[in-house]
């Protein structure tokens, strides 16, 4: 399995700033997942980081809201930018692992 | 559009009963197929995963998959009131080593 961790693990942020989140694996895996799961929710993935190209965004999620880096294959971070209250959920980085994916411990954003 | 379907519940069962959860999905292209264990204020963790029509055992847990009927299970015996949770089914919609979709979680409640 994968170990996984991320920073902040919460946050309180304002309406209008940006939050970077940080999401560090102790494998180097070539695929990593950002999904968001919002109060009383499943998760929604909301972008694919591979290494060396583009991130991929799912419907409904735009870079210039989430820019993704993935700078080597051990890193990568979100960045929820001009923040509303409807960003308030816990966002989650993932890896695949041998075909199997796993999940870091998530970081819980709350925008007042 | 490419769903996973969960019963939201909650499931209650008594101790030591058979706890059963199902799943349909909707794209008869998925390859894998998932099942998660979702804590409140914790990340997903993987409980086991099914590739083959059938049934897949490991130790109390055993999933189903039934690809004609586009339908996932996992049945939980000699339940405990540690495995009070929200289990996520996941599917892998395009191809292994993509990112999986998930359904909105059946909650499960054992009784001691």
């Amino acid at each position: 399995s994968a170990v996984i961790s991320q920073k902040p693990s919460r946050d309180i942020c304002q309406r209008g700033t940006s939050l970077t989140i940080q999401c560090q694996v102790d494998s180097q895996v070539t695929m990593m997942f950002w999904y968001r799961q919002q109060p009383g929710q499943s998760l929604t993935l909301i972008a694919t980081a591979n290494q060396g190209s583009e991130a991929t965004y799912e419907s409904g999620f735009v870079i210039d809201k989430f820019p993704i880096s993935r700078p080597n294959l051990t890193f990568s971070t979100l960045t929820v930018s001009n923040m509303s209250p409807e960003d308030s959920s816990i966002y989650l980085c993932s890896v695949i692992l041998s075909y199997e994916q796993y999940f870091g411990p998530g970081t819980r954003l709350t925008v007042t | 559009q490419k769903e996973v379907e969960q019963n939201s519940g909650p499931l209650s069962v008594p101790e030591g009963a058979i706890a059963s959860l199902n799943c349909t999905y909707s794209d008869r292209g998925s390859q894998s197929f998932f099942w998660y264990r979702q804590y409140s204020g914790k990340s997903p963790e993987l409980i086991m995963f099914i590739y083959s029509n059938g049934d897949k055992e490991d130790g109390r847990f055993t999933a189903q998959l039934n690809k004609a009927s586009q339908y996932v299970s996992l049945l939980i015996r000699d339940s405990q009131p540690s495995d009070s949770a929200t289990y996520l089914c996941a599917v892998n919609l395009r191809q292994a080593g993509t990112a999986l979709i998930f359904g909105k979680g059946t909650t499960l409640s054992v009784s001691s």
